[in-house]
């Protein structure tokens, strides 16, 4: 299963609406999709968990949807901490695990 | 507090092995399901391989046959055994675990280079 993510890049401002897309080649089970955050330097940290499911400490503007072959993240006002690159993620069978390529969320 | 530390980086010539460690605390490795994840600079994420709870262990098709991954009990540590190294392995190596669930990657070291290149 393939994981395409779109844009490649987004600009836009601190306070504004963010919205992440990732589309599965295949329908996968929401409890399959995953998100993750990476900071320049930094490891990655995990986002939302079963497709809309927030990881651990995680603010609530991080928002998570989607079902079958299409899947959201969703960061509702941009704090200047949340430029970073964003993967989703998907457990599967061949690969068992596969990223998508990212999107990086630049400030405008 | 779960910690991961990652250990093991290097240049190596190609051709040539290296072992990672990742040191774990506040959770026992052996319990858990534990990957490695590598990303190439300037790249994306790659998942390289996992160990299951019951032992058993599964990798990528790009390292299947050259990689081993392994844990130590008593040290409560993940190790990866790279053998026969290319260029295309270079990367930054993250060991990561899988405690609340094998589904996804809930904590991450900070990983190790791993340079192949004469």
């Amino acid at each position: 299963i393939v994981l395409t993510q779109s844009p490649g890049t987004l600009s836009l401002s601190p306070g504004e609406r963010a919205t992440l897309s990732c589309r599965a080649s295949q329908s996968i089970s929401s409890s399959y999709l995953a998100w993750y955050q990476q900071k320049p330097g930094q490891a990655p940290r995990l986002l939302i968990y079963g497709a809309s499911s927030r990881a651990t400490g995680i603010p609530d503007r991080f928002s998570g949807s989607g079902s079958g072959t299409d899947f959201t993240l969703t960061i509702s006002r941009l704090e200047p901490e949340d430029f970073a690159v964003y993967y989703c993620h998907q457990y599967g069978s061949s690969p068992l695990y596969t990223f998508g390529q990212g999107t990086k969320l630049e400030i405008k | 507090e779960v910690q991961l530390v990652e250990s093991g980086g290097g240049l190596i010539q190609p051709g040539g092995s290296l072992r990672l460690s990742c040191a774990a605390s506040g959770f026992t490795v052996s319990s858990n399901y534990m990957s490695w994840v590598r990303q190439a600079p300037g790249k994306g994420l790659e998942w390289v391989s996992v160990t299951y709870s019951g032992g058993s262990s599964d990798y990528a098709d790009s390292v299947k046959g050259r990689f081993t991954i392994s844990r130590d009990k008593a040290k409560n540590t993940l190790y990866l055994q790279m053998n026969s190294l290319r260029a295309e392995d270079t990367a930054v190596y993250y060991c990561a675990s899988q405690l609340g669930s094998p589904l996804y990657f809930d904590y991450w070291g900070q990983g190790t280079l791993v340079t192949v290149s004469s």
